[in-house]
């Protein structure tokens, strides 16, 4: 079956603007969780949804925000973005939320420039 | 709040030698512990993941990882390197009873020599 799908791969950004990133879970998971990955901080969690819902939110400011849709696909947004922002954002999805089902499937990232 | 510790952020190994990749957690209780796998413009791919029960943990591609609680430590090892093995191995925690919200190590990039 299908892994978790990131789009765009790829984009560039200036300061200021705002981004808005798409992943779409494996078909059948109905957690997805975001990271950020960046040279200097490593890889950061940013958030989880759960059926429409936040469950857990990581140290970002509130530029960072997400949602999931009703088919469990979803996006995240960075408003007012910065040089620091520039980052790959990871995408991933398990099949619950609660329990032992550990395992994430991550995506291939989507890789943010901001200039 | 707890943390990961890898200590070697480059390690290089010859084809055929043996491997292994040091993490040290910090944590009040025991976390569950992974290694995940990234190869250069690719996600991260699970090597093994240790929930609780035998501290030996088996995973992909020829990986082991032994828990030890009174080193805080959680290891990786494989006993013959390949050349496809090279790539960045982080190793992650997580609060027990939410495997999802993950905190991981700065990484250890692994170079195979031929």
């Amino acid at each position: 079956k299908a892994g978790v799908t990131q789009t765009p791969r790829y984009l560039i950004k200036t300061r200021g603007q705002q981004v808005t990133l798409s992943c779409s879970p494996i078909s059948g998971h109905r957690s997805v969780s975001w990271y950020q990955q960046t040279p200097g901080q490593g890889l950061q969690f940013l958030f989880e949804y759960f059926s429409e819902t936040q469950r857990n939110k990581g140290n970002f400011p509130g530029r960072f925000s997400g949602r999931q849709f009703s088919n469990s696909r979803s996006e995240m947004n960075v408003s007012t973005l910065e040089l620091g922002d520039s980052a790959l954002y990871l995408c991933a999805s398990s099949l619950n939320a609660g329990g032992l089902t550990g395992e994430l499937f991550f995506g291939e990232g989507s890789r943010l420039t901001v200039l | 709040a707890q943390s990961v510790t890898q200590p070697d952020i480059h390690i290089t190994v010859s084809e055929g030698a043996s491997l292994e990749l040091r993490c040290n957690y910090s944590y009040g209780a025991t976390p569950y512990l992974f290694w995940y796998v990234q190869s250069p413009g690719q996600g991260l791919q699970l090597l093994l993941k240790y929930f609780s029960g035998d501290t030996l943990v088996q995973g992909i591609k020829g990986f082991e990882a032994e828990f030890k609680r009174s080193q805080s430590s959680f290891n990786l090892r494989k006993p013959s390197v390949h050349w496809s093995d090279a790539a960045e191995y982080f190793c992650a925690v997580a609060p027990s009873g939410s495997a999802r919200q993950l905190t991981f190590g700065s990484g250890t990039q692994l170079t195979v020599l031929p």
